[in-house]
Order: C-alpha cells, then sequence, then structure tokens
C-alpha cells in the first residue's frame, strides 16, 4: 500500500516569512495530493490540492508544487500569518476506483508575531 | 460548515462498554470515510462505504465495525472499549466520479474510554 512521509514535524516561523512542509509518497500510480489544515480540535479542512497532471498550482498565499518522478509535494506558504498557525497534513490518493487518502504525520506550524 | 455532520460530539464511557457514532453526508456525496485520531497523531483510515457498500479497509481492529444504510448515514460501532481507544474519530464523505475527489470532513465525535 501507499507509504506517505511528511517532513518537518514541527516548523516555528516569524510572521512574514516563508514556511516549507514536504511530503513522499511510494506509489507512482497514485494520482491525487490534497493539503490540510487542522486547527486544534477542529475538523481538517482542505486548503488547496493538486492532480497528477499539473506540476504546480498557487491559490493566494498558498501553492504546491509536485514532482511525479521523485514522488514527492510540497506546501510553501509565503507572508506567513499568526492564523497560519496549525497542524498541516499532506495526503495520497490511491488510484483506485474509490479512493482512500493515506495521510501524512503532520506538520504543526508556528508562526510567532 | 462543510455540510457532514456527526454525533454525537463528544462521548465518555468505560473500558468494556459498546458506542456508535453517527454520520450524515453531505448532500448527494455516496461515499463515507472513517478516520482516528488519536492524541497528536496523524489521520488513520479505518474503512470506507459507498452507497451501502464496504469498498476499502485500512487499519480497523476486529473490534470495530460500520455500515452504511439506505439513506446513506453511517455508523461506527466500537465494542469491548480499551483506554487506547480515546481518539477523534471523524468521517468523511465525497462525491464518487472518475477521478480524485475532494474528502469533507464533519466535525468528528471526541471518545473518551475511562
Amino acid at each position: 500500500g501507499e507509504n506517505v512521509e511528511q517532513h518537518p514535524s514541527t516548523l516555528s516561523v516569524q510572521e512574514g516569512d516563508s514556511a516549507v512542509i514536504k511530503c513522499t509518497y511510494s506509489d507512482s500510480a497514485s494520482n491525487y495530493f490534497p493539503w490540510y489544515k487542522q486547527e486544534l480540535g477542529k475538523r481538517p479542512q482542505l486548503i488547496i490540492d493538486i492532480r497528477s497532471n499539473v506540476g504546480e498550482k498557487k491559490d493566494q498565499r498558498i501553492a504546491v508544487t509536485l514532482n511525479k518522478t521523485a514522488k514527492h509535494f510540497s506546501l510553501h506558504i509565503t507572508e506567513t500569518q499568526p492564523e497560519d498557525s496549525a497542524v498541516y497534513f499532506c495526503a495520497v490518493g490511491e488510484n483506485t476506483g474509490f479512493q482512500k487518502l493515506v495521510f501524512g504525520t503532520g506538520t504543526r506550524l508556528l508562526v510567532s508575531p | 460548515d462543510s455540510g457532514v455532520t456527526q454525533t454525537p460530539k463528544h462521548l465518555i464511557t468505560a473500558t468494556g462498554q459498546r458506542v456508535t457514532l453517527r454520520c450524515s453526508p453531505r448532500s448527494g456525496d455516496l461515499s463515507v470515510y472513517w478516520y482516528q485520531q488519536s492524541l497528536d497523531q496523524g489521520l488513520q483510515f479505518l474503512i470506507q462505504y459507498y452507497n451501502g457498500e464496504e469498498r476499502a479497509k485500512g487499519n480497523i481492529l476486529e473490534r470495530f465495525s460500520a455500515q452504511q444504510f439506505p439513506d446513506l448515514h453511517s455508523e461506527l460501532n466500537l465494542s469491548s472499549l480499551e483506554l487506547g481507544d480515546s481518539a477523534l474519530y471523524f468521517c468523511a464523505s465525497s462525491v464518487v466520479r472518475e477521478g480524485p475527489n475532494e474528502q469533507f470532513f464533519g466535525p468528528g465525535t471526541r471518545l473518551t474510554v475511562l
């Protein structure tokens, strides 16, 4: 089955800095790569996703890049703000008829004012 | 609000007991997924149902079972509860069509086993 690794486990930045979180996966057939943000005690919320036929996607301060050859993808947050502080999970959608997501272990992002 | 509802919000019970968690998917979504999130842990996939049928199984214990009913709501049954079963349980739903589909998460049920 799919195996997803996520790094770093914690990330502390100053407000206004950029943050980058990286994930690697094992199954080259996987074709869907979402990122979720989870605040303490709340539900995971999708913030951006990318499909395998696209190398990069951007939404305001958030971008995701995908390297299918190397089997890794990254989340980039620019101009970080204190409200960006949360746990971020990457996930990989298996290329089966009814996809389930395999999640990374999460990155706790702390943005200090 | 994702449109996915879960009840109850909190559940406190004792070891050895049995509980049922309920999930109603977004209108129109046929697929329901269950996840377990232990304290400071990631999301572990448990099981997936599509239109009433089990479609995928993850790290679900034999003490746990689930089903999806004709009205598409789903229930996760946890029996012979142990302290280690204390966790947040999320369900998610998606529209299953050709290609990858976004999963929308419910607010979760926090289970505490004493």
